[in-house]
């Protein structure tokens, strides 16, 4: 199972572009990386998901590096609604799979 | 909207109780999980179905069982309840069986449960 590390807490300002990096070192070559959002007392909603390269969305954009060993979501102009902890997860690859979720990323967007 | 149901969204009971949390998930997705949210926590996945079967089980306790019955609904089953046992139950669906994850999860948005 690939273990992921991601920032605990970011701040952001209403307007800015926000990166959350999270690092997969031992990604396997069939696992893909799936980003989720979530909003207190609210179930997780999933918001992009990538194997390699880049894929974007109406909501975010997922940057993959060649060797796959992180990830970046880039929250376009954020704004206070982006207030949320955001999740990334590695997964898949065959065999038997368990959704993890961490601690995730909380991000506070300040006006 | 997800297109997942949980009821009921808030719980309230006694210790040693027994409650039961339901899920109906989205439209055409075969497997269930079941993830238990506390403060101090984070999300724990508790356990899984496909189709019926029990697919994938977490730190579920002995305490709680789970089931999928034939129209893909789930019910979560809790019983000689303690304070401790007092969150936020998610239920999420997916349309495989979670041995390959280009499917992503969809969850509901909770049953809240308080032990009193």
């Amino acid at each position: 199972l690939a273990k992921t590390t991601q920032p605990i807490s970011m701040d952001s300002y209403e307007g800015q572009e926000v990166n959350i990096t999270c690092s997969h070192n031992n990604i396997a070559t069939n696992d893909y990386i799936t980003w989720y959002q979530q909003f207190p007392s609210q179930g997780p909603r999933f918001i992009i998901q990538g194997y390699k390269t880049k894929v974007t969305n109406e909501v975010a954009s997922l940057f993959i590096p060649a060797d796959r060993k992180s990830s970046t979501l880039s929250l376009p102009r954020v704004s206070l609604s982006d207030t949320a902890v955001y999740y990334c997860l590695v997964g898949g690859g065959g065999g038997s799979y368990i959704p993890t979720f961490g601690r995730g990323t909380s991000l506070i967007v300040h006006p | 909207d997800s297109g997942v149901t949980q009821t009921p969204k808030h719980l309230i009971t006694a210790t040693g109780q027994r409650v039961t949390l339901r899920c109906s998930p989205r439209s055409g997705d075969l497997s269930v999980y079941w993830y238990q949210q506390s403060l101090d926590q984070g999300l724990q996945f508790l356990i899984q179905y496909y189709n019926g079967e029990e697919r994938a089980k977490g730190n579920i306790l002995e305490r709680f069982s789970a089931q999928q019955f034939p129209d893909l609904h789930s019910e979560l089953n809790l019983s000689s309840l303690e304070l401790g046992d007092s969150a936020l139950y998610f239920c999420a669906s997916s349309v495989d069986a979670g041995r390959t994850y280009n499917s992503p999860l969809h969850f509901g948005n909770g049953t809240r449960l308080t032990v009193t």
